[in-house]
């Protein structure tokens, strides 16, 4: 079963706007840890922001916020100012504290949304 | 060079072959993670390993064999290729910490003719 999902294959966003890329998850583990990665054309992963499951607030990282939402189970990145070299593949991904089973650090990716910024 | 490194970067190889992706990794990470890499499936995890000696099946494992007899090394080796793994290959590493990211390799591009 998909643990990761991202509903929005493709985004598009004018530059200088914000953007959120939705993200949900299925866990039943109580420990776990949200990521957001950036894939530009080029190929390369980029880490862009964590969000842990005990976390009191959402994460935030420069431009890159992170709308984490518990109980919806729900970590949508919100992108602030969007700049040309935004657009690229962005993954969400969990890794699982692996309670009661052995899956411990297993780290899961979901389909990617790609983000094209207009100028 | 500190990083993590794959090899090779390209691979054409045909049906029925065996080929062995390689991944190395200097930072003595405890997690090393092998995915692929397809349109309109994004990352799909092949296989993961939490030490030397202790490896895991991930999402689509079938037709894949992983080892790892070294912490720093995490190979993948497909038995006997088929077209359906033409793909590109990602491999990562990351500590045992949750609250730590993965790192990637560059990616082997392998396609099966």
């Amino acid at each position: 079963a998909q643990k990761i999902t991202q509903t929005q294959p493709g985004m598009f966003v004018q530059e200088k706007e914000a953007v959120t890329l939705d993200c949900t998850y299925d866990t039943s583990d109580p420990s776990y840890g949200l990521f957001w990665y950036k894939q530009p054309s080029s190929g390369e992963m980029i880490f862009l922001i964590y969000q842990g499951s005990y976390d009191q607030q959402n994460a935030t990282e420069g431009r890159y916020s992170l709308n984490f939402q518990k109980a919806r189970k729900s970590a949508n990145l919100v992108i602030s100012a969007s700049q040309l070299g935004d657009s690229a593949m962005y993954f969400c991904a969990m890794r699982e504290g692996g309670a009661g089973g052995t899956s411990y650090g297993k780290l899961t990716f979901g389909q990617g949304t790609i983000l094209t910024v207009h100028p | 060079d500190a990083g993590i490194t794959q090899s090779p970067r390209y691979k054409i190889t045909e049906t029925g072959r065996q080929v062995t992706l390689m991944c190395h990794q200097t930072w003595s990470h405890s997690y090393m993670f092998w995915y692929r890499q397809d349109l309109g499936h994004g990352l799909r995890l092949i296989y993961y390993s939490a030490a030397a000696d202790i490896t895991d099946k991930g999402e689509v494992p079938d037709g894949y064999v992983v080892s790892r007899s070294k912490t720093e090394n995490f190979p993948l080796t497909l038995e006997s290729a088929t077209r359906s793994q033409t793909s590109v290959y990602f491999c990562a590493s990351g500590e045992v910490s949750m609250n730590t990211e993965a790192f990637f390799g560059q990616g082997t591009r392998l396609t099966v003719v």
